[in-house]
């Protein structure tokens, strides 16, 4: 039992570079979500999924899109990467009526 | 909408004594639960203690405590007997009942002193 991986661990991009940030789980949540984590910000949240394919906003989504196809994968797109998104972002899970949030180890990105 | 504020960018202690770590949150709801995430410099976030708000009992998990005080909207984390491995970030979240969101302070340094 894996929990919550993310991959990459750290990526570095020049402006206008796409890519896209994996998270799989495999404890079956229903729940998913990625957070973004700036110093002296706490963590954000960007997009989060109920359910696969069922996704919604948070409250700093500008700049990403997420799709939920199945249950274990959520994976997080930039389409054209801006210095404003230089972060640490994490991805997590939660099975409701459970509250705890299981968190992804995180991925530190970097755009140049 | 929900804030959650820590007054305290950074804290230290010595080692073997206690401290407590502020947290204050705004909400209009009645039902949500309260959260203390540590993170180490290994960066993984680690569920510390949590809350639910009905719940007039303060949680407790070993060395860790918390002072709920639902009035005044305050959440505190009481470390005792501190130990290196205390040493990290430590962010108090918001979650109210139903909703997938969780809402972060900006998180507390914590040092600790050998």
């Amino acid at each position: 039992n894996a929990g919550v991986t993310q991959t990459p661990k750290f990526q570095v991009l020049k402006t206008g570079q796409s890519m896209t940030l994996q998270c799989a789980q495999d404890m079956n949540h229903e729940y998913m979500s990625w957070y973004r984590q700036d110093p002296g910000m706490g963590l954000r949240l960007i997009h989060y999924s109920v359910g696969a394919g069922i996704t919604d906003q948070g409250e700093v989504p500008n700049g990403y899109n997420v799709s939920r196809s199945t249950t274990e994968d959520f994976p997080l797109r930039l389409l054209s990467a801006a210095p404003s998104q230089t972060s640490v972002y994490f991805c997590a899970s939660s099975q409701p009526p459970l509250v705890i949030q299981f968190f992804g180890p995180g991925t530190r990105l970097t755009v140049l | 909408a929900q804030t959650v504020t820590q007054s305290q960018p950074e804290m230290s202690v010595q080692e073997a004594e206690t401290v407590t770590l502020s947290c204050t949150y705004d909400t209009s709801e009645s039902d949500y639960y309260l959260f203390w995430y540590k993170q180490p410099p290994s960066r993984q976030m680690i569920l510390v203690i949590r809350q639910e708000a009905y719940k007039q009992q303060n949680a407790t998990e070993n060395r860790f405590s918390v002072n709920f005080q639902k009035a005044a909207k305050s959440f505190s984390l009481k470390i005792s007997d501190s130990q290196l491995g205390d040493a990290a970030m430590y962010f108090c979240a918001l979650r109210l009942q139903g909703a997938q969101k969780l809402v972060f302070g900006q998180g507390t340094r914590l040092t600790i002193n050998p």
